[in-house]
Order: structure tokens, then sequence, then C-alpha cells
């Protein structure tokens, strides 16, 4: 069955540090989403890209988070400098521009 | 902006019985989708069920159904007969029709639903 792959599944780093997080889409999905679920603010969707150019970032902090689409079988989350409250897990899921967005299994970052 | 609200944080429900949750969501479009999405402990995103909001009939899958309200603005999970793998972290979300820059699903907070045996 095709998948939405996500790595690291778990992520343990200090304050401060850079942490990146792949998610490698569904081959031929053109549609690429990244979300952060946490306790306090549920799920948010933090940027949109579709054929890899970026169509809405606006949920994301700009001053540390970056996302990027290096080629169309690789999308990445990267933060720098890591905070405390970043900590939470973070999902990928792709599409075809449909309704049907597939899910990958999340990165649980936890910033210490 | 869309808002979607989920007004119960947790609910319980013995084992072959029936549990309904509750979301609400705010929009001016006329057309749109609305889900169900489920998140056992595992972690992974389940759709459980969908909407258009142009059709009347009410979608139903299995043991899950919905009562769509479109006038109230209203979108609620009937689980018949629940079973222990139900436990689960149940979303509401929204999504306008895909191609458009807005194009996104707008999720509620969730609702914690545990099966008791």
């Amino acid at each position: 069955d095709a998948r939405v792959t996500q790595t690291p599944r778990h992520k343990v780093t200090e304050m401060g540090q850079e942490v990146t997080m792949r998610c490698q889409p569904i081959l031929g999905h053109n549609t690429v989403f990244w979300y952060r679920q946490t306790m306090m603010q549920g799920l948010e969707l933090l940027a949109y890209f579709r054929n890899r150019a970026p169509l809405d970032d606006s949920g994301m902090p700009k001053d540390r988070f970056s996302a990027e689409m290096p080629d169309a079988t690789l999308a990445t989350l990267k933060i720098q400098p890591s905070e405390p409250r970043d900590s939470a897990v973070y999902f990928c899921a792709s599409g075809l521009g449909t309704w049907k967005l597939f899910f990958g299994s999340g990165t649980q970052l936890s910033v210490l | 902006a869309q808002t979607v609200t989920q007004s119960q944080p947790e609910m319980s429900v013995q084992e072959a019985e029936t549990v309904t949750l509750s979301c609400t969501y705010d929009t001016s479009e006329n057309n749109y989708y609305l889900f169900w999405y489920k998140q056992p402990p595992s972690r992974q995103m389940i759709l459980v069920i969908r909407q258009e909001a142009y059709k009347q009939q009410n979608a139903t899958e299995n043991r899950f159904s919905v009562n769509f309200q479109k006038a109230a603005k209203s979108f609620s999970l009937k689980i018949s007969d629940s079973q222990l793998g139900d436990t689960a972290m149940y979303f509401c979300a929204f999504m306008r029709p895909p191609g458009g820059s807005n194009y996104k699903l707008t999720f509620g907070k969730g609702t914690l639903l545990t099966v008791n045996p």
C-alpha cells in the first residue's frame, strides 16, 4: 500500500538545536501539508505546497521555522533554533488535489 | 476564516451502545466538505466518514453515520454498536473545495472517546 513516510518517528533534542523533519509523500501526489498537533491548540496547519511551490505558510512562525520541497519526493520542515514550546507531533499529509489526504504517522518532537 | 468547534473534550460509552459526537462549524461558503477523522493511540489519522455539503443525504459507513444540518452548520457523528477498538480521539474537519489557495483541512480540537467493556 502506498503511504506517506515521515522520519524520524521520535526526536528528542535540546533547546537551541536545529531539528529537521522529513516527509516522503506518496509518489505522484502534488500537494503536501505540514500540521502541528499539541494538546492546547489541536491540529494547526503550518504550510501547504502544491507542485513543490509553497501556497500557504501563514501558520508557520517565520523566524525559526522553514519548510521546503527540494524535489517531488521530499518535503522538509526545519526548526532553528528549537525551543521547548515547539514540542509537539508534526504531521505531513499528501494528496492529488482532491478531498482525500493521506497522513503520515507523525514525528513526535520533544525539546528539552 | 473557517472555524470548527467540538464542544465535548471527552466522552465515554459502554461497549455495544450508541454515542453521538458533536461538531459545529462556521463558514460563508456554500460548497465544502466535512470529515470525521479518528486518531487511535498509534497516532495515525484515519478517515472515518466524509460529507459533501451539496448532498442532502447523510453519509453512512457501516456503524458510523452523520447528522448533517447545513443551515445550522452542525455535523455530528453517531457510532452504533460501539466497540473497544473505537476508543480514540475523534476530529471533525472542514475543507473548502480543492484547487484554490485556501485548500486545507481545518480541524476541531477533538473529542476523546473511551469505550468501556
